[in-house]
């Protein structure tokens, strides 16, 4: 089945360094987002990405977070001067958004995640 | 802006049927989710509801959707071990933001 898959696992970085989480979506989907849950909280929208351009961001996304599609295959979450408070798990998700069939049931319209990136910030 | 709300922990014996409750406010949503998260793991995807449906069985699960009153229900019936987990709403209005809720934690006591 095909999955969403998110580099790297775990990352541990210095207060200031920046970071760059990597996904990569369903071959065939459209739409992209990354969430963020900090430990033991609620899963947070971050931003959505959609024929190259944010479609749609959160407060919590800042000038210090950018997104990227560099290629055809991956999309990327960087975070500058990464601060303390940015530990957290990252999610990478993906929705195929596949044109109406009429067949409100068929599946489209419903996110995959991966299985995270958890950042930890010393 | 748009808001959903569960309850934090429910605690049920093993065999009972455990119901997960959510309120969102979102009067455009389209879709509502339940997703569920084990232990260190990723989001995946249990059911969901289409807005214009006011239920959904598949299995042990049972969703019940009120539109009026903007409220969610999701029920397990026999509710077994492998059940634990966190249980997450998650509201679809637009395929450019899906919001989620803090997530109910399930517990399953002998």
């Amino acid at each position: 089945e095909p999955e969403v898959t998110q580099t790297p696992s775990h990352q541990v970085t210095q207060m200031g360094q920046e970071v760059i989480l990597r996904c990569v979506p369903i071959s065939n989907h459209l739409y992209f987002y990354w969430y963020r849950q900090i430990l033991g909280q609620k899963v947070e929208f971050l931003v959505s990405f959609y024929n190259n351009e944010i479609s749609e961001k959160s407060e919590i996304f800042d000038d210090q977070f950018s997104v990227e599609r560099p290629d055809g295959s991956n999309f990327t979450l960087k975070i500058r001067s990464t601060k303390l408070e940015d530990s957290a798990m990252y999610f990478c998700a993906s929705n195929p958004l596949t044109p109406s069939t009429g067949n409100h049931l068929s599946g489209a319209n419903v996110l995959t995640f991966g299985a995270g990136s958890r950042l930890t910030v010393l | 802006g748009e808001d959903v709300e569960q309850s934090l922990f429910l605690s049920v014996r093993e065999g009972d049927s455990s119901v997960i409750n959510c309120t969102y406010t979102d009067s455009s949503s389209t879709y509502l989710y339940w997703y569920k998260q084990e232990p260190g793991a990723g989001l995946q995807l249990l059911t969901y509801i289409f807005s214009n449906m006011d239920m959904k069985q598949d299995q042990r699960l049972t969703v019940l959707l009120n539109k009026k009153d903007k409220h969610l229900s999701l029920r397990i019936a026999d509710t077994q071990t492998g059940d634990s987990a966190i249980y997450f709403c998650a509201d679809y209005s637009s395929a450019s933001k899906i919001i989620f809720g803090s997530g109910t934690r399930l517990s399953i006591r002998p």
